[in-house]
């Protein structure tokens, strides 16, 4: 069965701090999909990255970078230099995507706070 | 619109009641999703059309919850005889052509609804 461990509830930062958030998952598939979400008050879910499993290649995004390791099943989400608007609920997910089926398994989410 | 859409997005219904609730895609997306999000936790699976046919409704709790997306576009979520514990946010999403094949789910700000 598919699972995804946020462990870290709640993260408290001040403003310039980096911060990593992380994400442990189960699959059986060999072939299956990664991804951050953010979810900001306003509560829509912003997409942040996909990666898929065949690609352990670490990723940067402006302040924002991603280790996926396959040999301890983690996908964290690191954010440099972190600001005030970068505090929400970030979620990671996982898809195996097989057999039709597209359906994202959610962790249960870490709630990032940045204080100025 | 430019993204996707929900309505309502406040529900407030009674216990027993029956409700409906809609969600507009972004034009020619043809997959779609519906999740709900409890208080506290990631958004949890429910249904996944692709184009009209629900390709993947394993997400649905029992059988007071059906969705339906009769043209491609439009869907409505139909819960009958709600329960309390029925409340959440309900969120949509829609993306090109699925998450397995390299496009990303684009979420609505969610329907949240609360039975009494």
């Amino acid at each position: 069965a598919q699972k995804v461990t946020q462990a870290q509830t709640e993260i408290s930062v001040v403003e310039k701090e980096d911060v990593t958030l992380d994400c442990v998952y189960e699959t059986r598939d060999t072939t299956y999909y990664l991804f951050w979400y953010k979810q900001p008050p306003s509560g829509e879910l912003v997409f942040l990255i996909r990666r898929n499993s065949f690609d352990e290649q670490n990723e940067i995004s402006g302040r924002y970078s991603w280790n996926f390791q396959k040999s301890t099943s983690s996908f964290n989400f690191t954010i440099t230099a972190s600001q005030v608007v970068d505090s929400a609920v970030y979620f990671c997910a996982l898809s195996e995507a097989k057999g039709g089926s597209e359906k994202l398994v959610f962790g249960k989410g870490t709630k990032l706070t940045v204080n100025p | 619109g430019a993204g996707v859409s929900q309505t309502p997005s406040n529900k407030v219904t009674e216990k027993g009641k029956y409700v409906e609730l809609r969600c507009d895609p972004i034009s020619g997306h043809t997959a779609l999703y519906w999740y709900r999000q409890s208080l506290g936790q990631g958004p949890e699976f429910l249904i996944y059309f692709q184009g009209t046919g629900a390709a993947d409704d394993s997400g649905l709790p029992n059988d007071r919850f059906f969705a339906v997306r009769p043209e491609g576009s439009v869907s409505t979520l139909k819960i009958q005889r709600t329960e309390r514990g029925d409340s959440a946010v309900y969120l949509c999403a829609s993306s090109l052509r699925g998450t397995a094949m390299n496009t990303e789910a684009f979420f609505g700000q969610g329907t949240r609804l609360t039975v009494v």
